[in-house]
């Protein structure tokens, strides 16, 4: 079994910019969930795909938008990248209600300088 | 807004002591509960889960308790070890959204 894994591990973007962070989910997984972790902090939900369609929404601005394949593996885009954006950006994947536990990758961690 | 949020922000256990790690939330309607184990550079572990209709489920060292009437839950680890120490976060599950606390740093001392 393939677990969620996640690139890249690491990335330093400039204020302004935009990013692509990629996911791909646990095999036998149809439903990818996107959360941001600042440092010392639990995760916030940013977003969750099912179907390749938005299936629920956190509190983040449309800046931060996100894509799922056909093969479930997932997209989170960021533009205008803020300092605040700083963050471990964590992805998960669990099966569409079965009630199952969201699964994680190791995250990518992104630097806006 | 409803929010998940911990006891203690740091726990510190001598080895082979038992540690409980508390958490309480305040959303009546989640049905769902998991607890997680994060290392450092690592992202969330799965440890353990329990539904609404379950007051007490227990695993390898691990053991849940709910308590719906106070809204309290905690994580019990029997024998606590070295591997143990990092941060927890209990997780509560509602409608698709699954929200998290800010986490107990568990130290455990030789």
């Amino acid at each position: 079994e393939t677990g969620v894994t996640q690139s890249p591990t690491h990335l330093i973007k400039t204020r302004g910019q935009q990013v692509t962070l990629r996911c791909s989910s646990q095999s036998g997984h149809n439903t990818v969930s996107w959360y941001q972790q600042a440092l010392g902090q639990g995760p916030q939900f940013i977003f969750q795909y099912y179907r390749e369609e938005e299936n629920g929404r956190g509190n983040f601005p449309p800046r931060f938008s996100g894509l799922q394949f056909p093969n479930y593996s997932s997209e989170l885009n960021v533009n205008a990248l803020e300092l605040d954006d700083s963050a471990l950006y964590l992805c998960a994947s669990n099966v569409q209600g079965t009630g199952s536990p969201l699964h994680f990758g190791n995250g990518t961690r992104l630097t806006v300088t | 807004g409803e929010s998940v949020g911990l006891h203690l922000p740091t726990l510190s256990v001598q080895e082979g002591d038992n540690s409980i790690i508390n958490c309480a939330y305040s959303n009546s309607a989640s049905d769902y509960f998991i607890w997680y184990k994060q290392e450092s550079g690592k992202g969330p572990q799965f440890i353990i889960d329990i539904r609404s209709n379950m007051d007490k489920r227990q695993g390898q060292r691990v053991t849940v308790l709910l308590n719906k009437t106070v809204k309290h839950l905690s994580l019990q680890i029997a024998a606590t070890q070295p591997g143990d120490s990092a941060v927890y976060f209990c997780a509560e599950y509602n409608n698709n959204d699954m929200r998290f606390g800010a986490g107990t740093r568990l130290t455990v001392k030789p």
